[in-house]
């Protein structure tokens, strides 16, 4: 299947300070990528849309003016946590769309990056 | 808004087959199923997608009955490696992309 990475895998940081994860499709071009976040013991929640040239759309209650989406090319977004508070502190997952030779996309999920906020 | 509902968790033992099923009666005439298994600290990874009848590949079989309104995972000779969460996931809407994630189903396989 198609992967996808993330960097870094995990990160700790002081409370205020800001965070950036980065997601890149490794093999394939992906115009729309998705960032998750995933409480211990919790389903994963879709935070927000990153579409490639065009502004990110946010999931009701996300903050976007706290989660600031970059989607700059093809293959790669950026979620950056500005002003990072111990509650945000999650596991955050990113996935992308690989086009198949089937009838419909299949969404391909990166590592996940575990961020501490201290 | 297609939504799905499984069995919170599951039991078995090792090279049982383990049969998960899923509601989503509100699918799309377009849309597929789609499964993932989820690792504790890893993201979700793909196990199987399908639209209709059944589809088998070296991992799974999924079975889904004509009416599409629930489909059900297939496991065969499951190991303790197969313990994990099980997500069955339609697009979230018509023509969206996004996926919503339920609870999922927690597998424990014991020896």
């Amino acid at each position: 299947g198609a992967v996808v990475s993330q960097h870094p895998s995990w990160v700790i940081c002081k409370s205020g300070t800001s965070v950036k994860i980065e997601c890149r499709s490794l093999d394939f071009q992906a115009t729309t990528m998705f960032w998750y976040r995933q409480f211990p013991k919790q389903s994963l929640m879709l935070m927000a849309t990153s579409n490639e040239g065009s502004k990110a759309t946010y999931e009701q209650g996300v903050e976007k003016d706290k989660f600031l989406i970059n989607h700059a090319s093809l293959t790669l977004s950026t979620l950056t946590v500005t002003s990072a508070h111990p509650e945000d502190s999650s596991f955050y997952i990113c996935s992308a769309h690989s086009p198949t030779s089937g009838k419909q996309e299949t969404q391909y999920f990166g590592p996940g990056t575990r961020l501490l906020v201290l | 808004l297609a939504k799905t509902t499984q069995p919170i968790s599951m039991d078995s033992y090792e090279g049982q087959e383990v049969n998960i099923t899923c509601s989503h009666n509100n699918i799309a005439t377009n849309d597929y199923i789609t499964w993932y298994q989820q690792f504790p600290s890893q993201g979700p990874r793909f196990i199987i997608q399908g639209y209709k009848t059944k589809v088998t590949n070296e991992v799974a079989s999924l079975f889904i009955p004509a009416d599409r309104k629930s489909s059900t995972l297939s496991l065969p000779r499951v190991s303790l490696s197969d313990t994990a969460v099980y997500y069955c996931l339609v697009p979230r809407d018509t023509g969206r992309r996004a996926l919503t994630f339920g609870s999922g189903t927690r597998l424990q396989v014991q020896p």
